[in-house]
């Protein structure tokens, strides 16, 4: 079955720098397109970036443009955000979900539980 | 702020049938298909509804979703106690080019 398990999250402080990791499995990764998602304490969820089935288009939300990274490796089965300048605001838990086609499709049809990141000094 | 609309809570007893709405605008609800989310507590998030209104295989025909203009809505009938959880709508938005999503509905079950 679908399984994606999201891991590398922690507690960091402003400015710092981490790296998230979704491991994918039961599925062809290298066919889909993958995002990340996050939901702050008690908030509703926020779509963070976009990378497509073979790397070759990714897209972020205004709030990460320039500090985070979508990246993938087809060959490891696993997603990548790496998040650099982070800030209080950006503490939240982080899903990676798979989108329904290689590109840009209309809904996510599998998410993992997320891993929480918390910035603070 | 999220910039689709949903109610903070919804409740209803069992067997009983509750709707939750969706609202948005033009450049989201209004020109692309709207998808809805469960998250049970402790669990991933789970796809309900795509495209308005088709359900994936393995989802109660209990689960229904409609658009009219700007809004949308999920529907749940004859209530269960497993239906506890929180529920999220999204979309597209044309405006901003990138998704969109209420900020969650949390239904309790009485």
């Amino acid at each position: 079955q679908v399984q994606l398990v999201e891991s590398g999250g922690g507690v960091v402080q402003p400015g710092r720098s981490l790296r998230l990791s979704c491991a994918a499995s039961g599925f062809s990764f290298s066919n889909y397109g993958m995002h990340w998602v996050r939901q702050a304490p008690g908030k509703g969820l926020e779509w963070v970036a976009v990378i497509w089935y073979d790397g070759s288009y990714k897209h972020y939300a205004d709030s990460v443009k320039g500090r985070f990274t979508i990246s993938r490796d087809n060959s490891k089965n696993t997603l990548y955000l790496q998040m650099n300048s982070l800030r209080a605001e950006d503490t939240a838990i982080y899903y990676c979900a798979r989108d329904v086609v290689p590109t840009r499709g209309d809904y996510f049809d599998y998410w993992g539980r997320g891993t929480l990141v918390t910035v603070s000094s | 702020q999220s910039v689709l609309t949903q109610p903070p809570s919804a409740s209803g007893t069992p067997g009983q049938r509750v709707t939750i709405s969706c609202s948005g605008s033009s450049s989201n609800i209004g020109s692309n298909t709207v998808s809805w989310y469960q998250q049970l507590p402790g669990t991933a998030l789970k796809l309900l509804i795509y495209s308005y209104n088709q359900r994936p295989s393995g989802v109660p025909d209990r689960f229904s979703g409609s658009k009219s203009g700007t809004s949308a809505s999920l529907a749940i009938s004859g209530l269960q106690s497993e239906d506890e959880a929180d529920y999220f709508c999204a979309a597209w938005d044309d405006s901003l080019n990138g998704w969109v999503f209420g900020g969650g509905t949390k239904l309790t079950v009485l």
